[in-house]
């Protein structure tokens, strides 16, 4: 069937290696990041967010890196695991009250035993 | 029990049809989105509202409409399908900050 992976950025990796994806944002203004996981037949599930005062953020097996100078943020995924295999997006939000999540296209993540 | 659901989960429908999406949420969230996938091309925003009389269009509201009908419920309607309307949908809800969205699992439309 259709697949939302189709046409996008691939990173392969064995299981237990170190994962990084990498997401350019668009707008300077923006103040505020969150990653998404996308499981085949699943709605995106959040993992992690950072605000733009901040240059790194941990949680369990992730991090996530912002550099504002060049705007690009990075999902660090230690210890890959085969079920971390999914699309993964990055969303920036300017943050004002009536903004919104924009969305970049995705990465797919494929984690081999 | 989920907290966004989406019905119905599969669709298939033909040109010219009239076809309407529910969303539904049990957050008490007051913001609630439409959002459209394609192969390659992220999520693309069609409508969202801030509150029940606060509507708006997004990126690609062209061929649908929408209607929030209480806090809870968010529907969006295809007047007309044309096979380019083929794709997954997704609903999704956040707080008054409109940061971090919690998503519905999705309805996958064909339009034949």
């Amino acid at each position: 069937g259709e697949s939302v992976g189709l046409h996008l950025p691939t990173l392969s990796v064995q299981e237990g290696d170190n994962s990084i994806i990498n997401c350019a944002y668009s707008n300077s203004a923006s103040d505020y990041f969150i990653w998404y996981k996308q499981e085949s037949g699943k709605g995106p599930q959040f993992i992690i967010d950072i605000r733009s005062n901040m240059d790194k953020r941990q949680g369990q097996r992730v991090t996530v890196l912002l550099n504002k100078t060049v705007k690009h943020l990075s999902l660090q995924i230690a210890a890959t695991q085969p079920g971390d295999s999914a699309v993964y997006f990055c969303a920036e939000n300017m943050g004002s009250g009536y903004s919104t999540l924009t969305f970049g296209k995705g990465t797919m993540l494929l984690v081999s035993p | 029990d989920a907290d966004v659901t989406q019905t119905p989960r599969n669709r298939i429908t033909k040109t010219g049809k009239r076809i309407m999406l529910e969303c539904s949420q049990t957050k008490g969230h007051d913001r609630m989105y439409w959002y459209r996938q394609d192969p390659g091309l992220g999520l693309r925003l069609i409508y969202y509202s801030f509150d029940v009389k606060d509507i708006n269009k997004g990126e690609i509201s062209d061929g649908y409409s929408v209607s929030r009908q209480a806090q809870a419920k968010f529907s969006l309607s295809l007047e007309s399908a044309i096979p380019n309307q083929t794709a997954l949908y997704f609903c999704a809800t956040s707080d008054s900050t409109g940061y971090e969205q919690y998503f519905g699992p999705g309805t996958r439309l064909t339009v034949t």
